[in-house]
């Protein structure tokens, strides 16, 4: 059974770079599926962030991309996100998500990211 | 690319059915037949519900089904029940690595 788990700081400050790691349990990275990243700023809706491929090939939602960096650690079974020069609007609930074409699931439980000085 | 339409709120008594609208457009709902549904409950990571248009998950009652007409999914739910009231999110494939999601809808069993 696959499980995702997010981790990295709550708080990032205006202009940082936002950094976030997804562990993933119960299933090699390196196999079949991509990998994706999701976020829902507070009483607001879902937001495709961008996604990654087990082989470290990345895309992503074309208003963020000057900004997102995706990577995959074969390793340690994880992928990561790193969104730069963050401001309010990237404060957010962020998911990570095993993806097939088409779909994401399953899903992590999310963590909560607030841009704040 | 822009955010999927859906309607902000459905409702309906138990034992109705209810049906969710999602509209995109020829690049993404009309083009690709990934179209898939979310239920997220209060605090709760999305869960999937529909994929591939029509299609549930092991697991998912099959009072929850799907469809599609040109540029516009539907989630319907047969026989609503207490616990199905969430809010709902569609999204699709917009093809060249894209995805797309919707506004999400809320769903109030009356």
């Amino acid at each position: 059974q696959v499980q995702l788990q997010e981790s990295g700081p709550g708080l990032v400050k205006p202009s940082e770079t936002l950094s976030l790691t997804c562990t993933v349990s119960g299933y090699s990275i390196s196999s079949v599926y991509h990998w994706g990243w999701i976020r829902q700023p507070p009483g607001k809706g879902l937001e495709w962030i961008g996604s990654i491929s087990h082989s470290g090939s990345g895309y992503c939602n074309p208003s963020l991309k000057s900004r997102v960096t995706t990577s995959v650690d074969t390793s340690k079974n994880q992928f990561s996100l790193k969104l730069s020069s963050v401001t309010a609007a990237d404060t957010a609930v962020y998911y990570c998500a095993a993806y097939s074409t088409g779909w994401f699931d399953p899903w992590g439980q999310g963590t909560l990211v607030i841009v704040s000085s | 690319q822009s955010a999927l339409t859906q309607p902000p709120s459905a409702s309906g008594s138990p034992g109705q059915s209810v049906t969710i609208s999602c509209t995109g457009t020829s690049s993404d709902v009309g083009g690709y037949n990934y179209v898939s549904w979310y239920q997220q409950h209060p605090g709760k990571a999305p869960k999937l519900m529909i994929y591939e248009v029509n299609k549930r998950p092991s697991g998912v009652p099959d009072r929850f089904s799907g469809s599609k007409s040109g540029n516009t999914a539907s989630l319907t739910v047969s026989g609503i029940q207490a616990e199905d009231e969430a809010d709902y999110y569609c999204s699709s494939y917009a093809g060249s690595n894209n995805f797309v999601f919707g506004g999400g809808t809320k769903l109030t069993v009356l």
